[in-house]
């Protein structure tokens, strides 16, 4: 079946510090990926998606590159805040509309000033 | 304008007790879901609903019953809860956009206390 790792947390960096967050995928055909972040005390909401192969997502800084060859979806970002400080899901979703969304375990990031 | 609420925020009761948490949608969505994390944040999914339908069960113990009234609404009913219910439990929506891309709206979380 379908299935998501994601590296283990946490992970404490300072500011300005380069990101990485690593998340390989198992999954038949092509699925949709997807990196969640879910600030303290909120719900998870979607940071940026990829929809198919070589696509990259995109937002607030954060970038991902949907990677067929190495079944993965790293997440990066050049420069962090204090304000990244959240936990991190990785997720895939099947092609199908059937097919449910599966996350990763999450990586907690905490930024110091 | 909230997009999905659940009511309540928080909930401490006794073990035994039988509670529900509520939770509506105004974003239009066809399915809806309930989510289950735990302590170190691991996120588990627990039921879906489409269209008032349900479309996915997991392994989940039968004290938890699930009520969509409408497709706006997906309430969960919870009985004679147990010191491992304590949790945080999410209400999400999504429209299904085919292909795979839907995302999914979280909405602000239940944290459940059992003592």
């Amino acid at each position: 079946g379908n299935s998501v790792t994601q590296m283990e947390g946490p992970v404490t960096l300072s500011e300005e510090a380069f990101l990485t967050i690593n998340c390989t995928y198992t999954a038949t055909g092509y699925p949709s990926l997807f990196w969640y972040v879910q600030y303290p005390g909120e719900g998870l909401q979607l940071l940026l998606k990829a929809t198919k192969a070589d696509d990259k997502g995109s937002n607030k800084g954060f970038e991902a590159t949907y990677r067929k060859e190495t079944t993965s979806f790293h997440l990066e970002k050049g420069s962090v805040q204090v304000s990244d400080s959240a936990v991190y899901f990785c997720a895939l979703k099947g092609y199908s509309s059937a097919s449910k969304i599966i996350f990763g375990s999450g990586t907690r990031l905490s930024i110091r000033p | 304008d909230t997009a999905v609420s659940q009511t309540p925020k928080y909930l401490v009761t006794q073990m035994g007790n039988d509670k529900s948490i509520k939770c509506e949608q105004n974003l239009g969505h066809d399915t809806m879901y309930w989510y289950k994390q735990d302590s170190k944040k691991f996120l588990k999914i627990m039921f879906s609903y489409n269209n008032k339908e349900l479309i996915i069960n997991e392994t989940v113990p039968n004290r938890f019953s699930p009520k969509s009234p409408d497709k706006a609404h997906l309430n969960l009913h919870i009985n004679s809860l147990e010191l491992g219910d304590s949790a945080v439990y999410f209400c999400a929506s999504s429209q299904d956009l085919g292909g795979g891309m839907d995302e999914q709206f979280f909405g602000p979380g239940t944290r459940l206390t059992v003592l």
